[in-house]
């Protein structure tokens, strides 16, 4: 267990309305991630952070952003949400500690509908 | 730049047979590889990573990967499937091989049906 929750679990909202996901975690772990997972295509970064107030684009980060005000938390907006993002939202940390290499943790994931 | 590349999204096989799911990688220097399941509506769980430390990792659950250069592949297999593995496997690729930022690069998924 990482000690990674994401909320809301589940989301349907409409069109052009913003939309906040948050991932907290609870293990002082400085890397966080976002990814979206989509039939077809696995799962795609979205945005990652390396600290407070330290975030960089991914993939695909067009229509999102991001901020870590608290090494805690990791939160994902969607300005305007579009029916492109419909999508399940995936948090995930990078855990560098053990030794062999650094570990990509999980969280259970967000579903977020767009109508 | 880094890819993976997984063979076939969908392998069914019978309960006590052999799984193989296959990945391919792209890298032009020693990857860091990995491979991670996923049960539906779940979060991925991770089963294995390569670290070029030794080519044959094993994992949990029963499940192995060898690292073959030479065939630039990452491949998934397991001995005798049970009904409890059926579920979606995914290849990864660590995009800074294994760095800090670690972010990773994932295949397409190979969804594992496995019959009784």
């Amino acid at each position: 267990d990482a000690g990674i929750t994401q909320s809301p679990r589940h989301k349907v909202t409409e069109t052009g309305t913003p939309v906040t996901l948050r991932c907290h975690q609870t293990e002082n772990h400085r890397y966080m991630y976002w990814y979206r997972q989509d039939p077809g295509h696995g799962l795609r970064l979205i945005h990652y952070s390396y600290g407070v107030k330290d975030t960089d684009k991914g993939e695909v980060s067009d229509g999102y952003s991001v901020s870590r005000s608290k090494t805690e938390d990791f939160l994902l907006t969607l300005e305007s949400a579009t029916s492109s993002q419909t999508s399940v939202y995936f948090c995930a940390i990078s855990d560098l500690r053990g030794g062999t290499g650094n570990t990509i943790y999980f969280g259970e994931g967000s579903w977020l509908t767009v109508v | 730049a880094q890819s993976v590349t997984q063979l076939g999204s969908h392998v069914s096989v019978s309960e006590g047979a052999l799984v193989l799911l296959r990945c391919n990688y792209s890298s032009s220097v020693p990857p860091y590889l990995f491979w991670y399941v996923q049960y539906p509506n779940q979060g991925l769980q991770l089963l294995l990573k390569y670290t070029s430390a030794a080519t044959l990792v094993k994992g949990i659950n029963g499940f192995e990967a060898e690292f073959k250069k030479s065939e630039t592949s990452f491949h998934l297999t397991k001995p005798s499937a049970h009904m409890s593995d059926a579920a979606e496997y995914f290849c990864a690729v660590s995009e800074d091989y294994g760095g800090a930022t670690n972010k990773l690069i994932f295949g397409t998924g190979t969804l594992l049906a496995v019959q009784p």
